[in-house]
């Protein structure tokens, strides 16, 4: 049963452009979430998070939303760049218990078109 | 440079070697993970080491064997593997606290021949 789940395995954009990367989750527990960019043949690089309490969080040309309701957060990156293309995997901390534990979704693969 | 060193980068083995993947952080962090990056799946936690100690095993088979010497290494030894185990093995680490996150090394990529 996937708790994380990004159901778009890939989005193209223009230059420019915005970029939008949907996750959903399942499990009400998750208390943090967290995005990570990924490269072909490198390990995930933490991009930005955000905790439960909040529901927005800002840094520079990416944003991330949670719609706690909803179980459902997003990621904006505005304006988008060529060196932006990469696999972005949404992740979440907690589900009782294992507080430190990243529970993963699939990865969206962004392209953004010059 | 995320801080977390993995070695090799690149693996190809037999599926009767023996192999051994190493993982160096010098962050201070007092955890350690591995995790397994395969085609069209989502990042699978393997294990996870808190101050040396081994406190989760994802029900990885007994082929895959860690060992953390201490808070700075982390090693995964690797004993008659099959093709299918063929993927990118992560390395993370991160403090022991609520809410934070890991960072990860380069990756070995594993090839099971």
């Amino acid at each position: 049963d996937q708790q994380v789940k990004q159901n778009s395995p890939s989005l193209s954009v223009q230059e420019g452009r915005i970029s939008i990367l949907n996750c959903d989750y399942t499990n009400s527990m998750f208390d943090y979430f967290l995005w990570y960019k990924k490269y072909p043949a490198e390990g995930p690089t933490f991009l930005i998070s955000i905790s439960s309490i909040k529901d927005k969080n800002e840094d520079g040309r990416f944003t991330v939303f949670l719609n706690k309701s909803a179980k459902h957060l997003s990621l904006h990156i505005v304006p988008s760049q060529p060196g932006d293309s990469a696999v972005y995997f949404c992740a979440a901390i907690g589900g009782g218990g294992s507080n430190y534990k990243l529970t993963f979704g699939k990865g969206t693969l962004l392209t953004v078109n010059p | 440079e995320t801080g977390v060193t993995q070695t090799p980068r690149h693996l190809v083995m037999g599926m009767t070697n023996k192999k051994s993947l190493k993982c160096e952080q010098h962050l201070g962090h007092n955890a350690m993970y591995w995790y397994k990056q395969s085609a069209k799946k989502p990042l699978e936690l393997m294990f996870v080491y808190n101050f040396k100690e081994q406190t989760e095993n994802n029900s990885v088979p007994s082929r895959f064997s860690p060992e953390c010497p201490n808070s700075s290494h982390l090693f995964l030894h690797l004993h008659t593997l099959q093709p299918e185990d063929s993927a990118l093995y992560l390395c993370a680490s991160s403090q022991l606290v609520i809410n934070t996150e890991a960072f990860f090394g380069q990756g070995t990529r594993l090839t099971v021949v």
